[in-house]
Parts: C-alpha cells; structure tokens; sequence
C-alpha cells in the first residue's frame, strides 16, 4: 500500500515564484488535510477537504490554495512564494471525522523560499 | 484557543528504561486525543487514538491515559530501545471543527 504520497521531496524557490505541492493518497479516504511545521513548532493545519468539490480553510491559510477534483488528490498551491512560507509540508487523510479517526500522513514536502 | 503543551522538549534516558512524556491542553472539550511519532525526515505515524470518553488505550509497550477535565494525557513507554528514538508529537482533536492541534513534541533519544 502507498498510503498518502506526496512530491516533490525538496524542493527550493525565488520569492515570488509559484509551485504546486501535489499530495496523493489511494485509501479512498474523503477527508484531507494540509499541514505546515515549522521548525521547532507543532503542525499548523492549512486547509483541509471533507470530499471532492468541497474544501475549506484552516488555521494559517494566507498564501495558498487547494483543489479537490477527484476523492485521490488534494494539490496545494502557493501563488506568491514568501519566505515565511519555508516550512516542511505535510499531507494527511482520514476514513471520516469520527470518533475512530486517524490521520495518516504522507512523508513530506521540504520547502525553502530563498 | 486550544494550547497543546508537551513537557519535556528533550529527554535522554539509557536503554530499558520506563518513561512517560507529558502533554496537556487547555479546553476541555476535544473529541479524541492521538499520539504520534516523528522520525527525521520523515512523517508522522499514529501510535495511540484515545476518545474523550475513555481513560487509556494500550499498544506492545505504549500505553497513553487521558484526564479529559485536567487537560491532561501522558504516553508511558515501557522498557525503552534504541528504536524508539523518535519526536512525539501529541495532536487534539476538538469537538467542533477537524483541525488537530498539535504540541511541539518531546524528542526522545534512548541511549544503548
């Protein structure tokens, strides 16, 4: 089973430069989430998607946008790269938001805006 | 808001020893409480889901307790190795909304 993958790996950008950070999971779960970690810090939740067409905001979603056209991907953009953006992203799925819900979460994506 | 606190930040212990890491938060009102290790690099495995209904979940050598109305949890790890070296992150789910709130983990280093 691949779970949640997500590519690229590494990957650095100039400022003001855009990328798309692409995130797959083949559990066929319909809950997905983006993470931000800084370092030293907790994961902060980006936006997150409770089926494909329907997607909503999290905690720290200044900068980015996401899609959810098929229940597999969940791409994140980032329109205008800053350098408050170098963070390790992390992409997780879910069965359902309920009692017995695990996130799974794919290895992540290493940004540096430079 | 909800805080996650994890106490300590580092620990250091040598192989075979038992030890607990500390997480609390401060509203009471969650929806289940998860455990999860972080190797560098890497990403984060679950490792323990607790409801807010139940008091500890077990798993091999991990067991983690939940004090809803003190906002407390704690991972006990028993008979510690050198593979269990890892970040441990605790994350909160509230009642409302699906965003967890993590802690800034404890990274934990078992020395043979």
């Amino acid at each position: 089973n691949a779970g949640v993958t997500q590519t690229p790996k590494f990957r650095i950008l100039k400022i003001g430069q855009s990328m798309t950070l692409q995130c797959a999971q083949d559990m066929n779960h319909n809950y997905m989430y983006w993470y931000r970690q800084d370092p030293g810090m907790g994961l902060k939740l980006i936006y997150y998607s409770v089926g494909a067409g329907i997607t909503d905001k999290g905690e720290v979603p200044n900068g980015y946008n996401v899609s959810r056209s098929t229940t597999e991907d969940f791409p994140l953009r980032l329109e205008l790269a800053a350098p408050s953006q170098t963070s390790v992203y992390f992409c997780a799925s879910s069965n359902k938001a309920g009692v017995q819900e695990t996130q799974y979460f794919g290895p992540g994506t290493r940004l540096l805006v430079l | 808001k909800q805080e996650v606190t994890q106490i300590p930040a580092a620990l250091s212990v040598p192989e075979g020893e038992n030890l607990v890491l500390n997480c609390s938060f401060t509203d009471s009102a969650i929806y289940n409480l998860q455990w999860f290790r972080q190797d560098p690099g890497k990403g984060l495995t679950s490792l323990l889901l607790i409801q807010s209904s139940q008091r500890e979940q077990t798993s091999g050598r991990l067991n983690a307790s939940l004090d809803k109305s003190s906002g407390r949890s704690t991972l006990y790890i028993a008979a510690s190795q050198p593979g269990d070296s890892a970040t441990y992150l605790c994350a909160v789910r509230p009642d409302s909304g699906y965003a967890l709130n993590f802690g800034k983990g404890t990274s934990l280093l078992v020395t043979p």
